[in-house]
């Protein structure tokens, strides 16, 4: 079965720092790995994704993530934050063969920028 | 949000109801989803649909309902056999590989 772990609930930066929101999965075969955003009382935004290729994945609004396949990761950055990217970030993983087409979601991770 | 509607934003109902949320895409996309979302469980899954007229259990599915009889509509009704409805609900989408979802902006229900 697929699973995805995000190790904090919360992850506190201040603005113009780089932050980091970690994700860790496990996967029986090779993994699609996603991040979402989302802001309060809204839907999920996709952010990034990772199928295959490169390790380091750009996405939206200047994030991008880095697969570690040897410590099973996949953690969200940004080289540096702003008030705005404060919300809830959710990683999710799906398996590239079966997993019946679902994701998997992690338990979210909420960002705080503070000034 | 996309291409994906979810009405109404908010829905209040007395116990013992049962109420229907409305979920459309115009994505062209085969496969629907409906999530719950509490505070500090993330995301679980209700009900899936790959194609129309076929759907399966999620992790959650006891006291829902849903049907699947046109590709940009996948409706859950939530009975009044589910015994903790409320919650934030997510509608969600998918197309082909590598298969990522795009989400509607939710509904939030209160049952009292």
């Amino acid at each position: 079965a697929q699973s995805v772990a995000q190790p904090e609930d919360q992850v506190n930066v201040a603005e113009g720092n780089p932050l980091t929101v970690k994700c860790t999965y496990s996967v029986s075969g090779n993994p699609y790995l996603f991040w979402y955003v989302q802001y309060p009382n809204r839907g999920l935004q996709f952010l990034l994704k990772y199928i295959t290729g490169d390790n380091l994945v750009k996405g939206s609004y200047g994030f991008e993530a880095e697969f570690n396949k040897s410590q099973t990761s996949f953690h969200l950055k940004k080289p540096s934050a702003l008030v705005s990217d404060s919300a809830l970030y959710f990683c999710a993983v799906r398996e590239l063969t079966g997993g019946g087409n679902k994701l998997t979601f992690g338990t979210g991770t909420q960002l705080k920028v503070e000034l | 949000d996309g291409g994906i509607t979810q009405s109404p934003k908010y829905l209040f109902r007395k116990e013992g109801q049962n109420v229907t949320l409305s979920c459309e895409q115009n994505l062209n996309h085969d496969a629907m989803y409906w999530y719950r979302q509490d505070p500090g469980q993330g995301l679980r899954l209700i009900y899936y649909s790959q194609i129309v007229n076929d759907f399966q259990k999620g992790d959650i599915a006891e006291g829902y309902s849903v049907s699947r009889e046109k590709k940009e509509s996948f409706p859950l009704t939530v009975t009044s056999a589910q015994k903790n409805p409320t919650a934030f609900y997510l509608c969600a989408s998918s197309g082909t590989i590598p298969y990522e979802q795009y989400f509607g902006p939710g509904t939030r229900l209160t049952v009292t």
